[in-house]
């Protein structure tokens, strides 16, 4: 079955103590993505990767970490989490070219608790 | 850079009736995709409806389409027979190249 994992699905974590969320995906896309959720502000892309070793900022980087080693892994790491990192977290992704439909592949999120 | 906007935090709608979500966007960009994404209790996004900014016909996928309108910048979703298991978070998202922005989000209850 195609589709993108996430782990862990929850997490309860103490400021300063560094954590990773694996996503990982069994489709050989190219373009993976981390977003964070919030309420009243939607989804906020963090970081993507185009490809294995190429990685950009999204529109909210600070205090996260990425690294894209193999194409079917896609880490987002805390080093020093916080309390205004508590959030929804969901990684994603798709093949890439004009030949697909380009269709976004969510995973089940990772509820995030800083204290 | 780009921004999406849902200006309904909430609707509510009787099971069997139509309702239409709002989206307005800004980005200096041409070539861009616009998506509806649902997101039910379960958290999960599920993919509702997509357009291609190119495109001037209107997207639709059986009970869900949008009104699309370039100039205007404005991405609105219709809902028609709303049934109990549309009750979800929709989000608004534009897509340029590879950055993806999401709007706030309307929380939709239908009504039996």
């Amino acid at each position: 079955e195609a589709q993108v994992t996430q782990n862990p699905r929850y997490l309860i974590t103490v400021t300063g103590k560094k954590l990773t969320v694996t996503c990982s995906q069994n489709m050989n896309h190219e373009y993976m993505s981390w977003y964070r959720q919030d309420p009243g502000l939607g989804l906020r892309q963090i970081y993507y990767s185009m490809n294995v070793e190429v990685t950009d900022k999204g529109d909210v980087p600070e205090g996260y970490k990425v690294s894209r080693k193999e194409k079917r892994n896609f880490p987002l790491i805390l080093e020093s989490p916080s309390p205004n990192q508590t959030s929804l977290y969901f990684c994603a992704s798709r093949q890439t070219g004009p030949r697909f439909n380009e269709k976004l592949f969510f995973g089940s999120g990772t509820q995030l608790s800083v204290l | 850079a780009q921004t999406v906007t849902q200006s309904q935090p909430e609707m509510s709608v009787q099971e069997a009736e139509t309702v239409t979500l709002s989206c307005t966007y800004d980005t200096s960009e041409n070539n861009y995709y616009l998506f509806w994404y649902k997101q039910p209790p379960s958290r999960q996004m599920i993919l509702v409806i997509r357009q291609e900014a190119y495109k001037q016909q209107n997207a639709t996928e059986n009970r869900f389409s949008v009104n699309f309108q370039k100039a205007a910048k404005s991405f609105s979703l219709k809902i028609s027979d709303s049934q109990l298991g549309d009750t979800a978070m929709y989000f608004c998202a534009l897509r340029h190249d590879y950055k993806l922005s999401f709007g706030a989000g309307t929380t939709v209850t239908v009504r039996a």
